[in-house]
């Protein structure tokens, strides 16, 4: 289930189940959104991006699908595996990737064998 | 791909001494590096923009003083932490545009400062 912490969402999932991570984006300016995965200790790492034209995008294992109505994003991950146990953050972007990143709160997806 | 590399991983230092954290693009030149801090549980804000051979650009309510950012090659950034104070205890990561779209950003691996 997903429980609200002090700062960061969890949500914990058993190993082979889907896993959705939802986050809400600011600024209806932005065009290109991305999802990155934090592993403790180090630096994001790219999963999968989407541009404001589209609607949905699959990745290997991973789906995004944005909503630009309600400026939602969300990722989802098929068949969770305990190697996917990390923070997520999605990104918003204007101008197509060449202003700065603004990064979401994150969500914390713990994967049990 | 294209790889940000960032030194140190881990530093301690004492309150009111300064640190040197270097963030080197590896295989590409970057014209510009950012610099973020992250506290536990929270997500990354974004500090400063570096952007090469001038002054970097900072966000609002970042102490430009305090926060020392150097961007003389296209290859390296480096932040400053000048008189640090335990409230500077954080997780620092710097990334760089590597170009347009999917691989627009590379990240560093972070540097954990504690601030005794």
């Amino acid at each position: 289930g997903e429980s609200v912490g002090l700062h960061l969402p969890t949500l914990s999932v058993q190993e082979g189940d889907n896993s959705i991570i939802n986050c809400a984006y600011s600024n209806s300016a932005s065009d290109y959104f991305i999802w990155y995965k934090q592993e403790s200790g180090k630096g994001p790492q790219f999963i999968i991006d989407i541009r404001s034209n589209m609607d949905k995008r699959q990745g290997q294992r991973v789906t995004v699908l944005l909503n630009k109505t309600v400026k939602h994003l969300s990722l989802q991950i098929a068949a969770t595996q305990p190697g996917d146990s990390a923070v997520y953050f999605c990104a918003e972007n204007m101008n197509s990737g060449y202003s700065t990143l603004t990064f979401g709160k994150g969500t914390m997806l713990l994967v049990s064998p | 791909g294209a790889v940000v590399s960032q030194h140190p991983s881990r530093v301690i230092c004492k309150s009111g001494t300064s640190v040197k954290i270097e963030c080197r693009s590896l295989d590409f030149q970057a014209t510009t590096m950012f610099w973020y801090r992250q506290f536990p549980k929270q997500s990354l804000m974004l500090m400063a923009t570096s952007n090469e051979g001038s002054k970097a650009t900072y966000e609002q309510g970042v102490e430009k003083d305090k926060f020392l950012i150097n961007h003389a090659s296209l290859t390296l950034s480096t932040l400053t932490v000048t008189s640090a104070h335990p409230e500077d205890s954080s997780f620092y990561i710097c990334s760089a545009r590597t170009g347009q779209g999917a691989y627009g950003y590379t990240f560093g691996s972070g540097t954990r400062l504690t601030v005794v």
